[in-house]
């Protein structure tokens, strides 16, 4: 079974409009985190903002903020206020087994492109 | 601070060959990790090293291997390259364990012939 789902493929958003990214994950550990990241066409991988699961609240950075809905292990993305720079991939990743052991390793979803529409 | 850094940016090998990427991770971080990204697979764990110790390891064969140095900076090694093997190699670096930001570098774009 896949462990973290993004169902979007691809995505068309206005300019200066909100858009959520759909991220649904499937684990059994009771603490794990859960990123974001955008990859422009140039290949980098950039952090955008983190989750983990026993934060209360909902992460936010700047434009961007996770609407973390545990009991359904969701993880949407919302981006507020697109522009035209936002066009790029978006991945979903969890880290699971948050023990010092257990490492950084990143499960990543499929992703989702978005391209922003002037 | 300097981000991290990935040499070389792109590579061009011919089946057979073994190639070498290197991963210079941001100053002051212990942990680097590696993924292979390809259209087909998506993006893969390959494996981590912290303070010179691989301490995960992905579902790759044994032709991918890789060290850290004591100095963080890490190397990958891909032997008896196929041509499946043509993907971007993005290492991501960070401080310790369970950081809440891992740091990627701009990716080795490998291409085998």
């Amino acid at each position: 079974a896949q462990k973290i789902t993004q169902t979007q493929p691809g995505m068309f958003v206005q300019e200066k409009e909100a858009v959520t990214l759909d991220c649904t994950y499937d684990t059994s550990d009771q603490s794990y985190g859960l990123f974001w990241y955008k990859q422009p066409s140039s290949g980098e991988m950039i952090f955008l903002i983190y989750q983990g699961s026993y934060d209360e609240q909902n992460a936010t950075e700047g434009r961007y903020s996770l609407n973390f809905q545990k009991a359904r292990k969701s993880a949407n993305l919302v981006i507020s206020a697109s522009q035209l720079g936002d066009s790029a991939m978006y991945f979903c990743a969890m880290r699971e087994a948050m023990i010092k052991a257990a490492g950084n390793k990143l499960t990543f979803g499929g992703g989702t492109r978005v391209l922003v529409k002037p | 601070k300097a981000g991290v850094t990935q040499t070389p940016r792109y590579l061009i090998k011919t089946r057979g060959q073994q190639v070498t990427l290197s991963c210079s991770p941001i100053s002051g971080h212990r942990s680097v990790s590696w993924y292979q990204q390809t259209p087909g697979q998506g993006l893969q764990f390959l494996f981590e090293y912290f303070s010179e110790t691989q301490r995960n390891k992905g579902n790759f064969p044994g032709r991918f291997s890789g060290r850290q140095f004591s100095n963080s900076r890490s190397e990958m090694n891909v032997s008896t390259l196929e041509l499946g093997d043509s993907a971007l190699y993005l290492c991501a670096s960070s401080q310790g364990s369970l950081e809440n930001e891992q740091f990627f570098g701009p990716g080795t774009r490998l291409t085998v012939l």
